[in-house]
């Protein structure tokens, strides 16, 4: 299957800080996700991205599709406890026999101190 | 509320048991999908389908079966000739397959 790179692959910062994590494929996507999971719960759908270069906010997230199509970031702004959780990138890679299926980076895993 | 409904939370199985494990969703998603996660990985797909009465092998089925005969139902099971079930199954759902999926809570599957 297709390989998502996700990194960091951990994250430990104070309440405040601002956050930024990335996710690269080895080929081209056509629709980029990010989720967040916390402990015992599936995950949640934050931003969904489906251009080129489209940058799209949810509250303090903001997620950008790379124009490359191989790339997407995640930010998160003036971080506070409860962002705490693993953040998972998901695509979708672009052509006819791929049977339309996401696949998911290994995650960052987020530790807000306060 | 709509949603998916993963049951049980937790299942334990013995040695040479078959298990199954449950999802429900009132969300009228045509599509549906079965993940594996385990610890310091990603999403791992087992079985997905796009219709009911019609379903695809993903990445990981050897040891695993899946039926659709409802729309709102596709139950997992997880046989005797999957050797390391012990993980955390996700089940997903979405309007049609090129749609972001939304997950439901989760089964933790634990050998005795």
């Amino acid at each position: 299957g297709q390989q998502l790179n996700q990194s960091p692959q951990s994250m430990f910062i104070q309440e405040g800080e601002d956050v930024s994590m990335n996710c690269t494929s080895s080929s081209i996507f056509n629709t980029w996700l990010w989720y967040k999971q916390e402990p015992g719960e599936g995950p949640v759908l934050l931003i969904a991205l489906y251009k080129a270069g489209e940058l799209t906010s949810n509250g303090r997230l903001t997620a950008q599709f790379g124009i490359t199509r191989k790339d997407s970031f995640l930010n998160i702004s003036a971080s506070i406890p409860s962002d705490v959780g693993i953040y998972f990138c998901a695509g979708q890679p672009y052509g006819r026999n791929t049977g339309n299926q996401f696949y998911f980076g290994t995650g960052t895993s987020l530790t807000v101190i306060p | 509320d709509g949603g998916i409904t993963q049951s049980p939370k937790y299942l334990f199985r013995k040695e040479g048991q078959n298990v199954t494990l449950s999802c429900e969703q009132n969300l009228n998603h045509d599509a549906m999908y079965w993940y594996r996660q385990d610890p310091g990985q990603g999403l791992r797909l087992i079985y997905y389908s796009q219709i009911v009465n019609d379903f695809q092998k993903g990445d990981i089925a050897e040891g695993y079966s899946v039926s659709r005969e409802k729309k709102e139902s596709f139950p997992l099971t997880v046989t005797s000739a999957q050797k390391n079930p012990t993980a955390f199954y996700l089940c997903a759902s979405s309007w049609v397959s090129n749609q972001p999926q939304h997950f439901g809570d989760g089964t933790r599957l634990s050998i005795l």
